[in-house]
């Protein structure tokens, strides 16, 4: 059964706490991005990932790292610095950057206690 | 700068009537365009991607067209059920960054 899968579906952070989500892919592919989404919007890139042990920052990287040690993995830390980290976490993969279609998973809500 | 806008935050239509979407962008080149589908508190699903050098693209009762001179992409429903309702995402491809970008997307609410 090939696809994304996203863990937890939903993390509470503490004032001043780094949380990771984690995100996993079994379809081979070799570019894997990370998307946050407020109520009422699209999608704002975060990090994404061209091929394993290397990463770009996306359009709103600050608060946020990535590490890229395998091919079917890509997990995202929340770091203390973002201080507005409420938001759905959406990981998506795609065979590689040139290629169009981004397979999504299922997201991951981050709430902050 | 680089602006992508999709038609009003929601559309409301009766069940049976054409739902028509529109992606407007301005200050990309993009060699395709896709569509995507979100349902509530879920993943994007892909639906269809048209490139530049096509005019229209259909599947079942969706149909999609892309003017690269007006830069818009139209984005229809035919035969629209209440099964249809959710959001629909256009996302251009940004060559210069080599990645896509996201508009923020159309509720579609289709009424029995």
């Amino acid at each position: 059964d090939g696809g994304i899968t996203q863990s937890p579906k939903y993390l509470f952070r503490k004032e001043g706490q780094n949380v990771t989500l984690s995100c996993e892919q079994n379809l081979n592919h070799d570019a894997m991005y990370w998307y946050r989404q407020d109520p009422g919007q699209g999608l704002r890139l975060i990090y994404y990932s061209q091929i394993v042990n290397d990463f770009q920052k996306g359009d709103i990287a600050e608060g946020y790292s990535v590490s890229r040690e395998k091919k079917e993995s890509f997990p995202l830390t929340v770091t203390s610095a973002q201080k507005n980290p409420t938001a759905f976490y959406l990981c998506a993969s795609s065979r590689d950057l040139d290629q169009e279609t981004q397979y999504f998973g299922p997201g991951t809500r981050l709430l902050v206690l | 700068s680089q602006k992508i806008e999709q038609n009003s935050e929601a559309l409301n239509i009766q069940e049976g009537k054409t739902a028509t979407l529109t992606c407007n962008y301005t200050n990309y080149s993009p060699a395709y365009l896709q569509w995507y589908r979100q349902d509530p508190g879920r993943g994007p699903v892909f639906l269809l991607l048209i490139r530049e050098n096509e005019k229209e693209k259909r599947k079942e009762r969706l149909k999609v067209t892309f003017d690269t001179t007006l830069k818009q992409s139209l984005f229809h429903i035919t035969a629209s059920q209440p099964a249809d309702s959710a959001t629909y995402l256009c996302a251009l491809d940004d060559t210069n960054a080599g990645k896509s970008t996201f508009g923020d997307g159309t509720t579609l609410t289709v009424k029995p």
